[in-house]
């Protein structure tokens, strides 16, 4: 298993601002993955970050508005830049350990005014 | 790009009675098939999950079936109690490495005693 630390827990923005959400796993693993979670919804993938190389963007999700890093291989930020409240979310990391079986951070529950 | 249907999206049962939740794909290359709870507030937590070269997995109230010539998969609960009461997703990907998982759009399960 891996432990994902992810920080902010919540965070309240104003709008035209910008969040860096940062995510800390306790082993050192290939994939991190990004994804949004609205309120009452389904989990939907916004980026694939490899260690070294840019992140892959799923269809709906562009660099400017969602940079990630990707330092080293336990680490990631992604930030949520030029906000407005269609952005208010949830925003969970996730790693895969072993094949495929993905572990979860506690997720950033973010509000924009 | 996967696609993963779900449903219903709410169920509700009695305690002790059973609770089935069906999904579909659509990308026939996905061969690994997890299904997680999310109790409100928290992050998803795997459940029990299943690879294309198995037709059925049991981990005590809890089974996954899956049909691959259908593209379909199915959780099953028995004996249902208070605390499955939770929001359940299925999800696909392929267990090749760097593959995120794309999810269902969720089922809330109401558990009444």
């Amino acid at each position: 298993s891996a432990v994902i630390s992810q920080k902010p827990s919540r965070d309240i923005c104003q709008r035209g601002t910008s969040l860096t959400i940062q995510c800390q796993v306790d082993s050192q693993v290939t994939m991190m993955f990004w994804y949004r979670q609205q309120p009452g919804q389904s989990l939907t993938l916004i980026a694939t970050a490899n260690q070294g190389s840019e992140a892959t963007y799923e269809s709906g999700f562009v660099i400017d508005k969602f940079p990630i890093s990707r330092p080293n291989l336990t680490f990631s930020t992604l930030t949520v830049s030029n906000m407005s409240p269609e952005d208010s979310s949830i925003y969970l990391c996730s790693v895969e350990v072993g094949t495929t079986e993905a572990f979860f951070g506690q997720g950033t529950r973010l509000t924009v005014v | 790009g996967e696609n993963v249907e779900q449903h219903p999206s709410t169920l509700s049962v009695q305690e002790g009675d059973s609770a089935v939740i069906k999904c579909t794909y659509s990308d026939s290359a996905s061969n690994y098939f997890p299904w997680y709870k999310q109790e409100l507030g928290k992050r998803p937590q795997l459940i029990i999950d299943i690879r294309s070269n198995v037709g059925e997995k049991k981990d005590q109230r809890i089974a996954v079936t899956l049909n691959k010539t259908a593209k379909h998969f199915s959780l099953h609960i028995t004996e249902t109690q208070p605390e499955d009461s939770a929001v359940y997703f299925c999800a696909a990907s392929s267990s090749q490495a760097g593959t995120a998982l794309i999810f269902g759009k969720g089922t809330t399960l109401s558990v009444s005693s």
